[in-house]
Formats: structure tokens, sequence, C-alpha cells
């Protein structure tokens, strides 16, 4: 079946970086685009950013530009999303999502939580 | 941007009952590429309604979306014990793909 393992949970410092992990299975990994979406504790869901596992191309909210960075590895039909200068305000539970175009986002990954404290 | 404003904020409701959600975009969707999430406590967002209307995989057919462009509904026909938990809208037919605020669905 379709699914989507992320990477456990991390505690970071406030201005390093971090980088979840989200392999895929189950499907053939270049032809659904991945996307990567955020949800601070108690506060609703944020999107955060696209990415095209066939040809590597990206499209980042505008919030993260500069900070985020999408990569995958299809030896291992893993994408990666990198996040630098973490502050507090990053603390939160980090998605995977895979698009099926017109079907939106199905499946999720379990969530992967990054806590950003001193 | 596209901004979703969910309505009403909380709703409080009893097993059996009938519940109506709203999902207002600021701007027309495209394609009503518009999906409905319920995501109970400690859980994944689960994708019920895809394409404004269209039932997800699995999901009980009490759930059901219609709308277009601007203005979309999720309806439960007969409220369960299962389905308090709060309800997402978003839009995914232009980035950024955003999403509205959510409804808490409680029981009453």
């Amino acid at each position: 079946q379709v699914q989507l393992v992320q990477s456990g949970a991390e505690v970071k410092k406030p201005g390093a970086s971090v980088k979840v992990s989200c392999k895929a299975s189950g499907y053939t990994f270049t032809s659904y685009y991945m996307h990567w979406l955020r949800q601070a504790p108690g506060q609703g869901l944020e999107w955060m950013g696209i990415f095209n596992p066939s040809g590597g191309g990206t499209s980042y909210a505008q919030k993260f530009q500069g900070r985020v960075t999408m990569t995958r590895d299809t030896s291992t039909t893993t994408v990666y999303m990198e996040l630098n200068s973490l502050r507090s305000e990053d603390t939160a539970m980090y998605y995977c999502a895979r698009e099926a175009r017109e079907l939106g986002f199905d499946p999720w990954g379990q969530g992967t939580l990054v806590t950003v404290s001193s | 941007e596209i901004v979703l404003t969910q309505s009403p904020g909380t709703l409080s409701l009893s097993p059996g009952e009938r519940a109506t959600l709203s999902c207002r975009a600021s701007q027309s969707v495209s394609s009503n590429y518009l999906a409905w999430y319920q995501q109970k406590p400690g859980q994944t967002p689960r994708l019920l309604i895809y394409a404004a209307s269209s039932r997800a995989t699995g999901i009980p057919d009490r759930f059901s979306g219609s709308g277009s462009a601007t203005d979309f509904t999720l309806t439960i026909s007969r409220l369960e014990p299962e389905d308090f938990a709060v309800y997402y809208c978003q839009q995914y037919g232009s980035s950024p793909y955003t999403f509205g605020q959510g409804t808490a669905l409680e029981i009453k």
C-alpha cells in the first residue's frame, strides 16, 4: 500500500538546521509531487512547499523562501526537507504529503516533531 | 494568495444530528480543487473529500461535500461519536496551497 514514513523527532537549538526525511513506498516515486506542511502546537495547518521527485523542481511558500530546501534521493525513494536558521516559532509537527493532482493530498506521513529550544 | 475562511469556528452538536460546515474562499478556487480533512487529537489529517464533492477511498457516505468557485460546504448527515474532531478545508488549485483555520466539531 502507499505509505510515507518520516524520520524521528528532533530537538534543535535556535540558529541550527534540521533535515527531515520522508520515505515513500507502494507507488512510482517519480510520478507524484510531494508537499511539506507543518502544524504548530494547537494551531492549524501551514503549507511550506512542493517538490517534484521527477525533475527535482521546487516551489516554496514565500514565508520560507531562503530558509527551506527540498531534495530527494531516487535510489531510496526518499524526499528531504531542510529548514535553516531555526527559531522557537519553528517548533511544530512537520508532515510530508503526496499530491495526486485532482485527488488531493493523500496519504500523509506520520509527522516529525521538531522542537526548537535553547 | 487565496484566503479560506471556515465557519463556524466551533460547532456543538449531539450524535445523530446533522452537521454543516462552511468554507469560503477570497477568490475562485481553480478547477474546484477544494479538499476537506478531518484531524483528531494526536493524529495525522485524514482526507475526506477532494475536488469539492468526491469522497476519498474508505470514507463513509454520511460525509458529503458540495459547492463551487468560492463557497463550499461539508455535510455530515448523521453524526457518529467518532466524527467529533477538527475539520479543515484546503484549496490546491493554485499555489500557495492554503488551508482554512479549522472548525472544531464538539459533542454537545
